[in-house]
């Protein structure tokens, strides 16, 4: 059983298009961290939201916590070659940081 | 900003043969790490949790007579991967956490190590 439900598990685009990642639990997190990792690194973390309702933004990247904590989405506007990888999501579970299956995102020009 | 590294990079290795990784805290110290094993195209699964002075606590299904983890310092943790075969070829990436910036917990990830069991 999954904790942390990610889709789509894949996504290909063009450049230019938009696009949302979810992040769907039936538990309560009390924060949900996303993550982007590239080929053969380590993942590097992009936002942690802690409040429920709570909406972030990082230059074409909006990142939303549900108001009751069980999920969240990742929004990107106007895709770009670079922003191609793997996007995580991640929460706290009994001590330990826990992933969602990630979505593989590749932007095509 | 906090760094973890991890050595080695990548290791190849023949069936039978055991390995060591390393993991390190460079600026700060760590009492729990953990160690995370992904195969190509999946997420991040977590194996065990690494604590300082104590026994690794394992998850469900991984061998703790199989991947052998100590944590004698505050900022060393290993992964030996004993008797390795090549289905435990993968990539292996390790995190640590760090409580001191502010009283806010932060985890912070390694490159990772590519394992190639022939």
């Amino acid at each position: 059983t999954q904790l942390l439900e990610q889709s789509p598990q894949f996504l290909s685009i063009q450049e230019g298009e938009n696009l949302t990642v979810y992040c769907n639990s039936s538990s309560v997190f009390s924060s949900l961290q996303w993550y982007r990792q590239e080929p053969g690194e380590g993942p590097v973390l992009l936002v942690t939201v802690v409040t429920g309702g709570e909406v972030k933004k990082l230059k074409r990247l909006t990142f939303q916590f549900g108001d009751a904590r069980k999920d969240s989405s990742l929004h990107i506007t106007a895709a770009q070659p670079g922003d191609t990888g793997l996007y995580l999501c991640a929460g706290t579970f009994g001590g330990k940081l826990i992933f969602g299956q990630g979505t593989e995102l590749s932007v095509k020009p | 900003g906090a760094v973890v590294s991890q050595h080695p990079s990548r290791v190849i290795c023949k069936s039978g043969t055991s390995v060591k990784i390393e993991c390190r805290s460079l600026d700060f110290q760590a009492t729990t790490m953990f160690w995370y094993r992904q195969f190509p195209k999946q997420s991040l699964m977590l194996m065990a949790t690494s604590n300082e002075g104590s026994k690794a606590t394992y998850e469900q299904g991984v061998e703790k007579d199989k991947f052998l983890i100590n944590h004698a310092s505050l900022t060393l943790s290993t992964l030996t991967v004993t008797s390795a075969h090549p289905e435990d070829s993968s990539f292996y990436i390790c995190s640590a956490r760090d409580f001191s910036r502010g009283g806010r917990e932060t985890q912070y990830f390694g490159p990772g190590t590519r394992l190639l069991v022939l």
